[in-house]
């Protein structure tokens, strides 16, 4: 079955600074890949739709020029956090056209 | 996609059959009814999913009811391990991967 993969599992970073997450199809090709956040004890929310070679679509309160989404491969979407602050510690998860979802990574900015 | 409501938690005995119910009255025709869980940092685990039969596999089976206004999921047999969130989700094939997410049923399966 379809596997997507994210990189890095966890991550601290200071504030102030960015962070890179990768998001990758293992075994099948990815036009459009999808970007979630999920908060301590609550859901996952929809953040973005990523495109393959077109700009991604952010949804309504989403900052487009905060969290940066390339998409620039069939296989590899990234999505950077810029001058991340505590309040962007979150668990960042993707999932890809098909319905499979990636391990998540954890956010903790300090 | 349409709105699903699930209860806020369930226990199940380990060993028993954990019956999960979704309400989607407004499912559209073209929608599907998707089954993920969650456990503890994790991504969502696909479960099962169908459009108006039920349907079984290794993990569970669902029941819809005829009127697709409901589903439940059947864990036949629980166990520890199945102690996660479970969403019900109804969505169209189109862009699957891009889903609604409710906060879903919390399951803890007791010893």
């Amino acid at each position: 079955g379809a596997v997507v993969s994210q990189h890095p599992s966890w991550v601290i970073c200071k504030s102030g600074t960015s962070v890179k997450i990768e998001c990758r199809s293992l075994d099948f090709q990815a036009t459009t890949m999808f970007w979630y956040r999920q908060f301590p004890k609550q859901s996952l929310m929809l953040m973005a739709t990523s495109n393959e070679g077109s700009k991604a679509t952010y949804e309504q309160g989403v900052e487009k020029d905060k969290f940066l989404i390339n998409h620039a491969s069939l296989t590899l979407s990234t999505l950077t956090v810029t001058s991340a602050h505590p309040e962007d510690s979150s668990f960042y998860i993707c999932s890809a056209k098909g319905g499979a979802f990636g391990q998540g990574t954890r956010l903790t900015v300090v | 996609d349409a709105k699903t409501t699930q209860p806020t938690s369930m226990d199940c005995a380990e060993g028993r059959a954990a019956n999960l119910p979704c309400n989607h009255s407004t499912i559209s025709g073209n929608e599907y009814v998707y089954w993920y869980r969650q456990i503890h940092s994790q991504g969502p685990q696909y479960i099962i999913h169908g459009l108006k039969n039920n349907e079984t596999n290794e993990m569970a089976s669902l029941i819809i009811t005829e009127d697709r206004k409901s589903s439940t999921l059947i864990l036949p047999h629980a166990t520890l391990r199945d102690t996660a969130v479970y969403y019900c989700i109804v969505r169209t094939n189109t862009n699957a991967g891009k889903s609604t997410f409710g906060d879903g049923t919390t399951l803890t399966v007791k010893p």
